[in-house]
């Protein structure tokens, strides 16, 4: 099993669909939870953290389901501006290498006019 | 500028020569960290500084890579002998030591002919 595992897509959605990605992690010593985009040719920038509890910034709600070993992300009433790669992160461990992350391979979302 | 600096942004050698790529966090971050995309795939880890720590090198593929840090400033990463395999986008990113909240620049392109 990879150390995260998500769909590629792509995820091609008309203006103002729900859409949701998922995302497995094997590491179940793993602590902390993000979810980073990407804009084609652009470097990553971070969207959000994943809290236990779940969480929401605006139009995006973060899960994390550490039972089953996985997060989602859920945006809500999509723009074209959200059309990018999402790209999900795990740090390796709860330890002294905490700060070590892995980044699954990200998955592709279009939002189409 | 307030965000992570990355230099030169493109880079074309051929096959054999050296490089070096260099990074120059944000004022403050004491953690940086330089990742490795290819085309199409995911962010490979390469190495990580935090402080005057030793380094971990763990994610460095060969020994024709190394990387420098001058205290919580510049680094520089150096490829000898490059090799077609090693064109990709060299990411830095810098952190004031949060696991996971990583800010990156927007990486060299390096194209090995």
């Amino acid at each position: 099993r990879k150390e995260v595992e998500q769909d590629p897509g792509p995820f091609n959605v008309p203006e103002g669909a729900t859409v949701a990605f998922n995302c497995t992690y094997s590491n179940s010593a793993s602590q902390s939870f993000f979810w980073y985009r990407q804009d084609c040719r652009k470097e990553p920038k971070l969207l959000m953290s994943v809290y236990s509890s779940g969480n929401e910034d605006g139009r995006f709600t973060a899960q994390l389901n550490r039972a089953s070993q996985y997060i989602s992300l859920l945006i809500r009433d999509s723009k074209l501006s959200d059309s990018a790669t999402y790209l999900c992160v795990v740090n390796k461990d709860s330890g002294a290498g905490s700060y070590q992350l892995t980044f699954g391979k990200g998955t592709k979302l279009s939002v189409i006019p | 500028g307030a965000g992570v600096s990355q230099s030169p942004s493109n880079k074309v050698t051929e096959k054999g020569k050296d490089v070096e790529l260099r990074c120059d966090p944000i004022s403050g971050h004491t953690a940086l960290y330089w990742y490795r995309q290819r085309l199409g795939q995911g962010l490979e880890f390469l190495i990580y500084f935090q402080g005057n720590s030793a380094p971990d090198k763990s994610g460095l593929p060969s020994d024709r890579f190394s990387a420098e840090r001058t205290g919580e400033s510049v680094s520089t990463l150096t490829i000898q002998r490059t090799q077609q395999e090693d064109s990709a986008v060299y990411l830095c990113a810098s952190s004031y030591g949060r696991p996971g909240e990583l800010f990156f620049g927007e990486g060299s392109r390096l194209t090995v002919l």
